[in-house]
């Protein structure tokens, strides 16, 4: 069964600090992974990672995949308090489909 | 402005009626789905649509119908079968052939006593 897990469940951390959330997945077939940042209702959309090795990067936030190992991190520098969101991982492994994770809460204190 | 709109914002049924929970798109996208998410828990997928006038189900679709009549809506029902209904209701679309990046809809909270 495909499935998707992303650990920590919550963490907290106060402003300034670096966060690693990890998503590691077992599907049958691989196509993309990606990150999303949810903070009230909608996902919005981070990171598309496609190939291993490669770091996409967007100001504090950076992501990386590693294809062998079937997982990839999403890291946050200097975090501050709008950081505060649930991040979502989802894999795809066909052409519509997508497994999501059960998501990381992150909460930054001031 | 493009973009997907769910109507409505929240939702309070009582138990034993069916409700519908509304999803536009104004993003030309071939694809659309419907999750439901919980506390606690990822998305999981009731349903998706990769073209008008067909439907496939997702991991939980019992208790649940769609339809896709036209590519800019895609309509969920929520039934009394649904053991389960209340939860947070999140709509989605994607571009064909870049299924990667789903854009979503701001959901519907559907409250049922």
């Amino acid at each position: 069964e495909d499935k998707v897990v992303q650990s920590p469940l919550s963490l907290v951390v106060h402003e300034g600090d670096t966060v690693t959330l990890n998503c590691s997945y077992e599907v049958t077939n691989f196509r993309s992974l990606l990150w999303y940042k949810q903070e009230k209702k909608a996902p919005t959309f981070l990171f598309m990672l496609t190939s291993s090795g490669i770091e996409k990067k967007s100001g504090r936030l950076s992501s990386i995949l590693d294809k062998k190992e079937l997982f990839s991190i999403l890291n946050i520098t200097a975090t501050q308090t709008g950081d505060s969101a649930v991040y979502l991982c989802a894999v795809v492994p066909g052409t519509y489909k997508y497994i999501f994770g059960t998501g990381t809460r992150l909460k930054v204190l001031a | 402005d493009g973009g997907i709109t769910q109507s409505p914002k929240y939702l309070f049924r009582k138990e034993g009626q069916n409700v519908t929970l509304s999803c536009e798109q104004n993003l030309n996208h071939d694809a659309m789905y419907w999750y439901r998410q919980d506390p606690g828990q990822g998305l999981r997928l009731i349903y998706y649509s990769q073209i008008v006038n067909d439907f496939q189900k997702g991991d939980i679709a019992e208790g649940y119908s769609v339809s896709r009549e036209k590519k800019e809506s895609f309509p969920l029902t929520v039934t009394s079968a649904q053991k389960n209904p209340t939860a947070f209701y999140l709509c989605a679309s994607s571009i064909p052939g870049r299924a990667y990046e789903q854009y979503f809809g701001p959901g519907t909270r559907l409250t049922v006593t």
